[in-house]
């Protein structure tokens, strides 16, 4: 069955640091990934879009890669501030779905230490 | 107008209450969703609407029905819940059905109380 997994455990850096965040999936061949910001009780806003054909893209202090090989998308966030803490989710799209639903990732919850 | 507007922020109901979420966007979208978000879990789609017709139902118990009275509104009308259902309801929208092709936007959620 299709899985999406991010990193398990919550990540901790030091403001100034890069947070790096991966996205694995297995059983799948999306033809694009997105990701999305989620602070507590609040709903998820929208990152980055990154298709199959595209190997990298950047936003400001953002950047996102996917690699359709190693089935893998690594999330950056450069010189990291407190601000930033937040949970990160990524989602697919569900090409069973006929691509009109997003598969999300249970998401990793970052934070960024003043 | 970039945003997506939910009423009420909170709701605390009885198991025998009838109820009813709303959801507005003025961007001119034309696919509206309803999400299911447990602490801690990613959302879980509920419903979508694509122009304005049901088209995806995840298999919801019938306590849940959902309403979309034109291109701008989303309505999701509760009745006989139970405590599990207890959680925080997110409205989103996109300019397309097709999940492929663009963002969603999410409205800033209720949280259910069911009691």
């Amino acid at each position: 069955s299709q899985k999406i997994e991010q990193n398990s455990e919550a990540l901790n850096i030091q403001e100034g640091k890069t947070a790096t965040l991966t996205c694995n999936y297995t059983n799948y061949s999306p033809a694009y990934l997105q990701w999305y910001r989620q602070d507590p009780g609040r709903g998820p806003v929208f990152l980055l879009l990154i298709r199959e054909n595209e190997k990298e893209k950047r936003k400001e202090r953002l950047k996102v890669t996917f690699d359709t090989t190693l089935k893998q998308s690594l999330f950056h966030i450069t010189a990291s501030q407190p601000a930033d803490s937040a949970t990160y989710l990524c989602a697919l799209g569900d090409n069973a779905g006929n691509n009109r639903k997003l598969i999300w990732g249970l998401g990793t919850s970052l934070a960024v230490n003043p | 107008d970039t945003e997506v507007t939910q009423t009420p922020k909170h709701l605390v109901m009885g198991m025998t209450n009838k109820k009813s979420l709303k959801c507005e966007q003025h961007m001119g979208h034309r696919a509206m969703y309803w999400y299911k978000q447990k602490a801690k879990k990613p959302p879980e789609l509920m419903f979508v609407y694509s122009y304005e017709k049901l088209s995806i139902n995840e298999s919801v118990p019938s306590r849940f029905s959902p309403e979309c009275p034109n291109s701008s509104l989303l309505n999701l009308h509760l009745h006989a819940l139970q405590p599990e259902d207890s959680a925080l309801y997110l409205c989103a929208s996109s300019q397309y059905g097709r999940a492929l092709y663009n963002e969603q936007f999410f409205g800033p959620g209720t949280r259910l109380t069911v009691l």
